[in-house]
């Protein structure tokens, strides 16, 4: 069974900086790329980030780049996403997603499934 | 960017009854749409990938259709289960927007 378990989110000031994870499992993890979405409370859903399977594609939305960078170590079978500069407006629940395929830009890239969650919070 | 704009953004139906949500893009995106189910408090679940294809284990009841700019997500015979927000997400070209979300509420 595929099973991807966000972590590291927390309370944090704004300017702060903050690293999130996610450990994958059921899967060959290098062979997907992995994404990043993330939910304001009782908004709709921000997609954030992808990399690819090798780790050497990225891609960003506008509202974070610069900021964020996404990343991977495939021998751990985990996704991360470093968070500096933070702002009241990154408040969200995190979450991981599956892709369908290894390439990061690809148009075959639907999510599924998707982690539980982690909740940043950027308040002073 | 692809905007992607759903209609309605709330809607009130009954058991039983058949439900079309409409996804429209910004431009083309071909066949590049996917859809997702999110109920209060858990992550999203995806339902149709590619504007038609059913995900597996997800009722046959659920059925997408369009391409280009325009589609469509039907639940033929809405069952308790089935309240809940639905979202379209284009994957043809980065950054994969979502459509501001669809709740479905019980009448």
């Amino acid at each position: 069974e595929v099973q991807l378990l966000e972590s590291g989110g927390d309370l944090v000031q704004p300017g702060g900086s903050l690293r999130l994870s996610c450990a994958a499992s059921g899967f060959t993890f290098s062979s997907y790329a992995m994404s990043w979405v993330r939910q304001a409370p009782g908004k709709g859903l921000e997609w954030v980030s992808i990399i690819s399977g090798s780790g050497g594609s990225t891609y960003y939305a506008d509202s974070v780049k610069g900021r964020f960078t996404i990343s991977r170590d495939n021998s751990k079978n985990t996704l991360y996403m470093e968070m500096n500069s933070l702002r009241a407006e990154d408040t969200a629940v995190y979450y991981c997603a599956k892709g369908f395929q290894t390439a990061a830009g690809s148009a075959y890239n639907w999510f599924d499934p998707w982690g539980q969650g982690t909740l940043v919070t950027v308040s002073s | 960017d692809i905007q992607m704009t759903q209609s309605p953004s709330s809607l009130s139906a009954s058991v039983g009854d058949r439900v079309t949500i409409t996804c429209r893009a910004s431009q083309s995106i071909s066949t590049y749409l996917n859809w997702y189910q999110q109920k209060p408090g858990k992550a999203p679940k995806l339902l149709i990938y590619a504007a038609s294809s059913l995900q597996s284990g997800v009722p046959s009841r659920f059925s997408g259709s369009g391409s280009g700019t325009d589609f469509t997500l039907t639940i033929s015979s809405l069952q308790p289960e089935d309240f809940a927000t639905y979202y379209c997400q284009q994957s043809y070209r980065t950054p994969y927007t979502f459509g501001q979300g669809t709740k479905l509420e019980i009448k």
